[in-house]
């Protein structure tokens, strides 16, 4: 399997234009993560996915982020529109279903946003 | 509130000095304790699962431990390849995930 894939792996925006991040997690995992990493604050997760349906979306930091996934093999993040404190790596990461405590969870590669 | 904590932040190790990183964690509900490895430019990669205190998984250099607070990742005789960010995260009820910001190893030759 190709693993946790990500795109773009760089992305450079100006400030207000609308950011689109695209993660296609390992066939067969059914669970999807949206992490945040920064210097200051690490790994934060934003937003996953449980059989496409979003569980728990209580760490986006406001509405100007929105996630979605419309079938098992494809996500995206979107922010919109953008600002230059959204600058950060965004990691999609993906496992099987939670149960018998096999969460281990595989992340993709990132994608390294700019907002100037 | 949930919180994990790693410590030091940064280690640096001559190549075979031995040392150990700490994470202590402050969770309702433990389900799991989760160390992965960091490189430069890329995801976090998995290196083990512990679910019990008193649990050890080994693998080369690396050796993690639990306990009811805390977990410790030890490595034996340290080579440069080993140089990376090491992250532990803690699943919760609700399977919730939560990680430490991880500690950087830089190791000499």
């Amino acid at each position: 399997d190709a693993g946790v894939i990500q795109s773009p792996r760089h992305e450079v925006t100006e400030m207000g234009q609308e950011v689109t991040l695209r993660c296609k997690p390992i066939s067969g995992h059914n669970s999807l993560f949206w992490y945040r990493q920064t210097m200051m604050r690490g790994l934060e997760l934003l937003i996953y996915f449980n059989n496409n349906v979003p569980i728990d979306d209580s760490g986006m930091p406001e509405d100007r982020f929105s996630a979605k996934m419309p079938n098992a093999s494809f996500s995206t993040l979107k922010i919109q529109p953008s600002e230059p404190r959204d600058s950060a790596v965004y990691f999609c990461a993906s496992s099987l279903a939670p149960g018998g405590g096999k969460n281990i969870q595989y992340f993709g590669a990132g994608t390294r946003l700019s907002v100037l | 509130e949930d919180q994990v904590t790693q410590s030091p932040e940064a280690l640096r190790l001559q190549e075979g000095e031995s040392s150990s990183l700490n994470c202590s964690y402050t969770v309702s509900g433990l389900r799991g304790l989760f160390w992965y490895r960091q490189d430069p430019g890329k995801g976090p990669e998995f290196l083990f699962t512990l679910y019990s205190a008193g649990e050890e998984k080994e693998k080369e250099r690396l050796k993690a431990t639990l306990t009811k607070k805390e977990s410790f990742l030890h490595i034996t005789a340290p080579k440069p390849e080993d140089s990376a960010t090491y992250l532990c995260a803690v699943l919760v009820a609700g399977n919730q995930f939560y990680f430490g910001t991880g500690t950087s190893l830089t190791v000499i030759p």
